[in-house]
């Protein structure tokens, strides 16, 4: 089984939507991210965590929100979607003392 | 906040030829430098990592080398292969337990 699984893998939905991406991880890490992917932008960072009590803004949080339900468990939400959050979202998970990152298999969420 | 560079944006090499992939960042602070390997419908994996107190590591076919003077870092890929085809990101963060923050990827093809 995966390690860093997110769900669902492909959405599509309408503008002013709420939708929720979920990831979880059996890594056992205490570190985790949200990023989306856009064609020449790279991987921007959304939200991290560093514990099941800390939450960060990233560079690009506008728009979305998070919650760290559980160590294992980490949610993505965007209240009232829009066309340009078009994209392809990933999770990551990484522990305490190296920060090798290690990412979901991503979630494509197109907005209509 | 720390902002990376990486040129170029596409790259296409002769199978059995070197490619090389360069960077930029912009804060002084940063000490921990890893890149990532994407390959078609994954999430981006761990390859090689570099830290401020080192100039050059090297993995097999793959090395990084580092100038902090200039907040230079590159990857090296020696005897390129078809499986080396895939979408490559650099990455800088202050230290190996903290965010870091991507460039924008570097597509790589492997003509055969």
């Amino acid at each position: 089984d995966a390690d860093v699984t997110q769900t669902p893998r492909n959405r599509i939905t309408k503008t002013g939507k709420r939708i929720m991406l979920e990831c979880s991880q059996t890594k056992g890490h205490d570190r985790m991210y949200w990023y989306r992917q856009d064609p020449g932008l790279g991987l921007r960072l959304i939200y991290y965590s560093f514990d099941v009590k800390d939450i960060n803004k990233g560079e690009i949080s506008d728009g979305y929100s998070v919650s760290r339900q559980a160590q294992a468990k980490f949610s993505l939400s965007l209240e009232s979607a829009i066309p340009n959050q078009t994209a392809l979202y990933f999770c990551a998970t990484s522990d305490s003392l190296y920060n090798e990152q290690f990412f979901g298999p991503g979630t494509r969420l197109t907005v209509l | 906040g720390e902002n990376v560079e990486q040129h170029p944006s596409t790259l296409s090499v002769q199978e059995g030829d070197s490619a090389v992939i360069k960077c930029t960042y912009s804060d002084s602070a940063s000490n921990y430098f890893p890149w990532y390997k994407q390959e078609l419908g994954k999430g981006p994996q761990l390859i090689i990592d570099i830290r401020s107190n080192v100039g050059e590591k090297k993995d097999q076919r793959i090395a990084v080398t580092l100038n902090k003077t200039a907040k230079h870092f590159s990857l090296h890929i020696t005897e390129t292969q078809p499986e080396d085809s895939a979408v490559y990101f650099c990455a800088a963060a202050e230290t190996s337990y903290d965010k870091v923050i991507f460039g924008p990827g570097t597509s790589l093809s492997v003509i055969p």
